[in-house]
Parts: structure tokens; sequence; C-alpha cells
């Protein structure tokens, strides 16, 4: 059974930048697609972006200026930089695993953007 | 790339059904049959439950269905019971973005 756990700081002030992570158990992560979504108090999912083993990734056109991910093979973990933040910023974070479907999810770590 | 249009409210009495409409375009919903349906109960993560606009994993009750004509995607839930309270998101693959979510909708059970 594939489980995704996100992590990192939950407070991040304005215009530097958000890190996270997601430790991957019970499949392999120089397989399949791995992917960010964010989702604003009270407000709809978007996706940020995914990456392949082998260091592909795609990006919303939105925010491609301000994203890039990675892999760290050796710890199972995949990962979420997003510089120059503002309040819009502020959301939950969810990493999830998929090509043309999102399944399974993390269960999603609050980041907040406030000095 | 736009979000996908859902109604941002449908209600229903137990046992009734309902369905939530996904409005995409050519270039998305109409293009693909790579539609997916997501469940989320308040503070918690989505919930694949139909995915290929039609498809059910396995565990997912056959009271949720999905289907498609042109450019929009459509999601029935049958026999609505309150478990069926919950944020309903579609979700499309699309030229410009692997993943476009829908507005999402508000399911309440009257």
């Amino acid at each position: 059974q594939v489980q995704l756990q996100e992590s990192g700081p939950g407070l991040v002030k304005p215009s530097e930048t958000l890190s996270l992570t997601c430790t991957v158990s019970g499949a392999s992560i120089t397989s399949y697609y791995w992917n960010w979504i964010r989702q604003p108090a009270g407000k709809g999912l978007e996706w940020i972006g995914r990456l392949y083993a082998g260091g592909a990734t795609n990006y919303n056109p939105s925010l491609t200026d301000r994203v890039t991910m990675s892999l760290d093979t050796s710890k199972s973990q995949f990962s979420l930089k997003l510089n120059s933040v503002t309040a819009a910023d502020t959301a939950v974070y969810y990493c999830a695993l998929g090509m043309a479907v999102l399944d399974p999810w993390g269960q999603g770590t609050l980041v907040t953007v406030s000095s | 790339q736009s979000a996908l249009t859902q109604p941002a409210s449908v209600s229903g009495s137990p046992g009734q059904s309902i369905t939530i409409s996904c409005t995409g375009t050519s270039s998305d919903v109409g293009s693909y049959n790579l539609v997916s349906w997501y469940q989320q109960y308040p503070g918690k993560a989505p919930k694949l439950i139909i995915y290929e606009t039609s498809k059910r994993p396995s565990g997912v009750s056959n009271r949720f269905s999905g289907s498609k004509s042109r450019n929009t995607a459509s999601l029935t839930v049958s026999g609505l019971q309150a478990e069926d309270e919950a944020d309903y998101y579609c979700c499309s693959y699309a030229r410009s973005s692997p993943f476009v979510f829908g507005t999402g909708t508000k399911v309440t059970v009257l």
C-alpha cells in the first residue's frame, strides 16, 4: 500500500522560499509521477506540478517561474520549493502519486505565509 | 488554463440521485477520457472515486458513476446517503497542463 507524508515548516515569511518534502513508502520513487497540489482555506484545489524519476518536470503555467521540484532517491522523498512567497501562497499543500490520476494523496500540511 | 466549472452546491434527500456537472472545453474535457473525480471531507485529503471518466477504483461504492458528453463530464450519486455529504472536485487532463481541477461542489444531504 502506497503512503505519502508531507513535512516542512508551517510558517514562512513573505518573499522567502517555501520548502516541503514528501516521503514515500510502499512504492519505488524511481518509478511513477509525483505531484504537488495545494488548497487555500475554503477554496478549491490547484495543481502545482509534477516530476518523474529522471528529472522530467511539468509545472502549472501560473507558477512555473517560482517552482522547483526534485527527487532524493536515497531517502525515497521528493520536494517542492516555491520562492518569493506571498500571503496568497498560504494553503494546505498535498503530495500525490499519479500520471493521469492522483491516487493516493498525503494527508496535507498547512503552510502559512506571514511575517 | 482556467478551472473547470462546477455548480457551487447540490443537495438531495436520502435515497435520491444527484448529478454534478463539470464543464470544460475542447482543450481538456472534450478531448480526453481522462476525467477524474475526488471526494473531500472537511479537514481531510481528497479521495479518488472515479477515474478515466467512468471507472471506479476498488472499494468505491457503485452508487458513484461518471460519464461525459462533449465538453461536460458528470458525476452521479445514486441512493444518496448521509455519508455522501462532502465536497466533490472534477479534474481533467488538458493540452496545457496534466491536471486541471474543477471549482468544486458542496453536496448537502437534506
